[in-house]
């Protein structure tokens, strides 16, 4: 079954503490990118990455990294998170392509107190 | 930054009634217009991905329109039933980018 799986589903974490949340996808997608959902504003991009090895910003990259170092897996890391980064992050890969469906995890409700 | 705008924001509809809802993005360096159904405590699926100026596109009582030269899309409900209750995201691709409107919430009363 094609499939997009980000872990963990939820999250509650303190300012500072380093966290990963990781997505992998089993479709041999090239593009995989990173989104957060806030309240009227959307799904805004975090970084998206076209191959291996290939990573760019998208709107709102800070304090946010990631990494490429296999198709399958792009995990989203947050170095030192603060509050403002409570959000709910959805993970999505599609062919290089981008005239195909995108297909996305089922979201990680992050809370940072 | 080139903006994705939906509209409405929010829609409530009776069971039965047809609606539609618009997004606009920018035309230039246009790739693909996608809209996604998004269900509370799910994950947006895709509806249909477009390219073409002039494109419709049809799934069962859902269709759309596509307009490249002025920069916008039309979706269209037929017959609401309140399993159509779902926020409805577009997202235009252009360049690398991928980017999102904000949705339109789609509630159907019974």
């Amino acid at each position: 079954e094609a499939q997009v799986t980000q872990n963990p589903r939820y999250l509650i974490t303190v300012t500072g503490k380093k966290l990963t949340v990781t997505c992998s996808q089993n479709m041999n997608h090239e593009y995989m990118s990173w989104y957060r959902q806030d309240p009227g504003l959307g799904l805004r991009q975090i970084y998206y990455s076209m191959n291996v090895e290939v990573t760019d910003k998208g709107d709102v990259p800070e304090g946010y990294k990631v990494s490429r170092k296999e198709k399958r897996n792009f995990p989203l890391i947050l170095e030192s998170p603060s509050p403002n980064q409570t959000s709910l992050y959805f993970c999505a890969s599609s062919d290089r392509d981008m005239n195909t469906e995108a297909f996305f995890g089922q979201g990680t409700r992050l809370t940072v107190v | 930054i080139l903006n994705v705008e939906q509209s409405p924001q929010s829609l409530h509809v009776q069971e039965g009634d047809s609606t539609n809802f618009t997004c606009s993005f920018p035309s230039s360096n246009f790739y693909a217009l996608h809209w996604y159904r998004w269900e509370t405590a799910k994950s947006p699926e895709a509806l249909f991905v477009m390219t073409l100026n002039g494109d419709e596109k049809k799934k069962g009582r859902i269709s759309a329109t596509l307009n490249t030269k002025e920069g916008y899309s039309y979706l269209y409900i037929k017959g609401s039933q309140p399993e159509d209750s779902a926020t409805y995201l577009c997202a235009s691709h252009n360049n690398n980018d991928m980017r999102f409107g904000a949705g339109t919430r789609l509630t159907v009363k019974p």
